[in-house]
């Protein structure tokens, strides 16, 4: 059975720091999709990413970028340089291709905190 | 708006009481999700409507729970004789098309809340 894993509940930073956001799954499913979520305090989920278990490359995008290993399963968030409107919930979620599941696989979200 | 919307925003429903939520997904996607998500935890899969057909409810949580989209645009979640433990925020979410590919696009959801 599928399964997403985000360890860390919550993470502190000040203002300019970096933080990487972790995210190990589980799947015995060939080829799979993984996202990234953002639920702000409004609590609407907005699309950050989408990657295919083909494709490894890492990816960037302004302050954000993306680590996809599949040796170790994991998916991982950088912000660079946070900024306090990155404060929120993000969550890391899986769908598989060839089980028929439609729906995503979510794990329990990190709370990040960015402090002025 | 073009985004998917959720109405009520917040619900209150005395124990026992039948409540239902409604979702207006964007037009033209084909694909609809409702999610459970309790407080604190990732949202959970309920219900997954291609079009009109439901094709898999595996998530519902029990028989109290029922969901339709007759037309295959606007859907609603009908919860029965409701109990605390239904207490949650109800999201939806559309894609565009039936694959796993495709990212879907959440509402604001509809708190619940059981007293």
């Amino acid at each position: 059975a599928q399964k997403v894993t985000q360890a860390q509940t919550e993470i502190s930073v000040v203002e300019k720091e970096d933080v990487t956001l972790d995210c190990v799954y589980e799947t015995r499913d060939t080829t799979y999709y993984l996202f990234w979520y953002k639920q702000p305090p409004s609590g609407e989920l907005v699309f950050l990413i989408r990657r295919n278990s083909f494709d490894e490359q890492n990816e960037i995008s302004g302050r954000y970028s993306w680590n996809f290993q599949k040796s170790t399963s994991s998916f991982n968030f950088t912000i660079t340089a946070s900024q306090v409107v990155d404060s929120a919930v993000y969550f890391c979620a899986l769908s598989e291709s060839n089980t028929g599941r439609r729906a995503l696989t979510f794990g329990s979200g990190t709370r990040l905190q960015v402090q002025p | 708006g073009a985004g998917v919307s959720q109405s009520p925003r917040y619900k209150v429903a005395k124990r026992g009481q039948d409540v239902a939520l409604r979702c207006d997904p964007i037009s033209g996607h084909v694909s609809l999700f409702w999610y459970q998500q309790a407080l604190g935890q990732g949202p959970e899969f309920l219900t997954y409507f291609q079009n009109e057909a439901q094709l898999d409810k595996s998530g519902l949580p029990s028989d109290r729970f029922f969901a339709e989209r007759p037309e295959g645009s606007v859907s609603t979640l009908k919860i029965q004789r409701t109990q605390q433990e239904d207490s949650a925020v109800y999201l939806c979410a559309s894609s565009l098309a039936q694959g796993p590919s495709y990212e879907q696009y959440f509402g604001p959801g509809t708190r619940l809340t059981v007293t």
